[in-house]
């Protein structure tokens, strides 16, 4: 029951920025859409969460586009430390998070 | 604060062997998730605590596997009889009741081998 569709992998070059798409056609106007990161042998980590203005914090900005439907996760200036599966998830108010299996980033020197 | 504690961080065992793992929250929050994870896959959830009181539990969590969290603070998950399919990184995470500013705080995880 995937609420979320990312692309598999997606490569970017150092110091360029990446772009990670989500696509939640689905998503219901309660839910937030959030983004995990999670690097080799580690837990998951936060990066950022909106529910559809823009957002923006020292790790990353949140495009959400005006239906909803779709956003995408910008890291400005990747570096080989941001290579990691990137989770988008939607989810509504306090319930357990689920993850699908991601985007996996390769940053590229 | 060191974050959320996992204990052991590997653990080998032979099939039908019972194991328990252990996690240590951050101090100050009151939310406790369970999540198993295999190879390619996204973790998947099996359980979460609000304090001591257990709220949900998934359809993965078959009758072998128990979790418990008493007085709310630590808690512990374990597996009885384990099989090869048990195999898995187990990773727990904690959160605040609200965790809209800070998300979760994952563990580094407990990885399982079932010989």
């Amino acid at each position: 029951d995937a609420k979320t569709t990312q692309p598999t992998s997606m490569d970017c070059a150092e110091g360029r920025a990446a772009n990670l798409p989500c696509n939640h056609s689905t998503i219901s106007g309660n839910e937030y859409v959030y983004w995990y990161r999670q690097i080799h042998s580690q837990g998951p980590q936060y990066i950022i969460h909106g529910l559809k203005n823009n957002e923006t914090n020292e790790m990353a900005s949140l495009i959400i586009t005006e239906d909803r439907k779709s956003s995408t996760l910008i890291l400005p200036h990747a570096t080989l430390r941001d290579t990691a599966v990137y989770y988008c998830i939607v989810r509504a108010g306090n319930t357990p998070l689920v993850f699908g299996k991601g985007t996996r980033l390769s940053v590229i020197a | 604060d060191t974050g959320v504690s996992q204990n052991p961080r590997h653990k080998i065992t032979k099939r039908g062997q019972n194991v328990t793992f252990r996690c240590d929250p951050i101090s100050e929050h009151n939310r406790l998730y369970w999540y198993r994870q295999t190879l390619g896959q996204g973790p998947e959830f099996l359980t979460y605590f609000q304090n001591e009181a257990q709220l949900e539990k998934s359809r993965l969590l078959s009758d072998r596997f128990s979790a418990e969290r008493p007085k709310g603070s630590f808690s512990t998950l374990e597996i009885q009889r384990t099989e090869q399919g048990d195999s898995a990184m187990y990773l727990c995470a904690s959160s605040p009741f609200r965790d809209s500013d800070y998300g979760y705080t994952f563990g580094s995880g407990t990885r399982l081998t079932v010989v």
